[in-house]
Formats: C-alpha cells, structure tokens, sequence
C-alpha cells in the first residue's frame, strides 16, 4: 500500500564500489524526484522525472545516473562512491502542479 | 541528543502553547508553498500547502501564512503536542520545471 516505496533501506558499502538505489509510486503521479539530504538536515534536489523525461538535473557529479523505465519508477545508479556520497537519499514523486510525496529514505553509508 | 551539531533554527515549546515556525524563500516566482514535517527515520511528511493567490490557509490544528511582499512564509501549530516534534521544513516552487526548492528545516521540540 505504500505510496512511494524505495529500496533498499539501509546501504552501506566500500569506497569504490556501484550502487543502485531503487524507488517505486503507485500514485499515478507524472513527475518523480530524487532529493539528497545531508547530515544537517538540508534537502537538495539532484534529478527530476518527467514522464520518464529528465527535466532537472542539479550539478550533480556524471557519476550519478538516474533511469526512469516507466513513469511508475526511478532509480538512482552511483558509481565509484565516495565518502562524501553518504546521506540519506530520498525518492519522491508528485502530480504536475501539486505537493510531493517522500518514500522513507535510503541511509547510504560509504566506509 | 539528534540536535547536536545539526545547526538547525531550533524552537522548544511547551505542550499545549501555540507553535510559531517562519521560513523565508527568494524566488519570486514561486507560486506554490508546501509546509512538511519530518520525524526521525522518516521522510518528509505533507502537513499543508498553499497558493500564491492567497495569504492564509487552515487545515486541523495548522495555519499557514504567506506574505509575498517579503517573500515569507510561515506555519502556526495550535495547542502543540509531543507528537508535533520533529524538524519542519517549507518548501516552494515556480517556474515551469516543477522543481521543489527546500528551506533550511527547523527543529520543534515540544516539552511535557
């Protein structure tokens, strides 16, 4: 029943390695997100998913690929983590003009 | 205890007074403000929102205000409860690319 469900929860890796985060909204909503939020608290927008079209991509280093197959879906692909990588990774989606919804975060953490 | 080194705006209140949190954002071309909280292992969660064609909305126990003059927002928690702590965040958006700009977060911490 869960609204937007990311996957996994909880992550924790090597420096180095390649990751895949995965999210999932059963809202019907056309526009899907991925924010990034530091260990103050702060909420950063990294890509936006429009209809399975990228329409904001926010300095965020080629490393980070996102892929959207259908608009029901977004994941997030990191390669080569670093230790600057870890936060929490939310996934989010909304309609085209309207509040978003949050899945509960993925606590990356990179040693 | 969570808040140290976090650097957030905090605000402690006691349970059963009235919660004031502002926020202040810079796009002026921002027509569209969401207020959301965020407990602890959680996402951010939707309390309320707001258009730029008006200056007040209610929903239960919160009202937010916007004054687009100085570009400021703010979220008003009646009789706030323990379970009204968590970090609140405002958030906005403009422009054609649907993006979802967020504030800073503030900490409430309600006391017993």
């Amino acid at each position: 029943d869960t609204a937007v469900s990311q996957t996994p929860k909880y992550l924790v890796t090597q420096m180095g390695n390649d990751k895949s985060i995965k999210c999932e909204q059963n809202l019907g909503h056309d526009t899907m997100y991925w924010y990034k939020q530091d260990s103050k608290k702060f909420l950063k927008i990294m890509f936006s998913y429009n209809n399975k079209e990228l329409i904001i991509n926010e300095t965020v280093p080629n490393r980070f690929s996102p892929k959207s197959p259908d608009k029901a879906h977004l994941n997030l692909h990191i390669n080569s983590l670093e230790l600057g990588d870890s936060a929490v990774y939310f996934c989010a989606s909304s309609p085209r003009t309207g509040s978003a919804f949050f899945g509960q975060g993925t606590r990356l953490t990179v040693v | 205890g969570e808040s140290v080194g976090l650097h957030l705006p905090t605000l402690s209140v006691q349970e059963g007074d009235n919660s004031i949190i502002n926020c202040a954002y810079s796009n002026s071309a921002s027509d569209y403000f969401i207020w959301y909280k965020q407990e602890s292992g959680k996402g951010p969660q939707f309390i309320i929102d707001i258009r730029s064609n008006m200056d007040k909305r209610q929903g239960q126990r919160v009202t937010v205000l916007l004054n687009k003059t100085v570009k400021h927002l703010s979220l008003q928690i009646a009789a706030t409860q323990p379970g009204d702590s968590a970090v609140y965040f405002c958030a906005d958006r403009g422009g054609s690319n649907y993006k979802l700009t967020f504030g800073k977060g503030t900490l409430l911490t309600v006391n017993p």
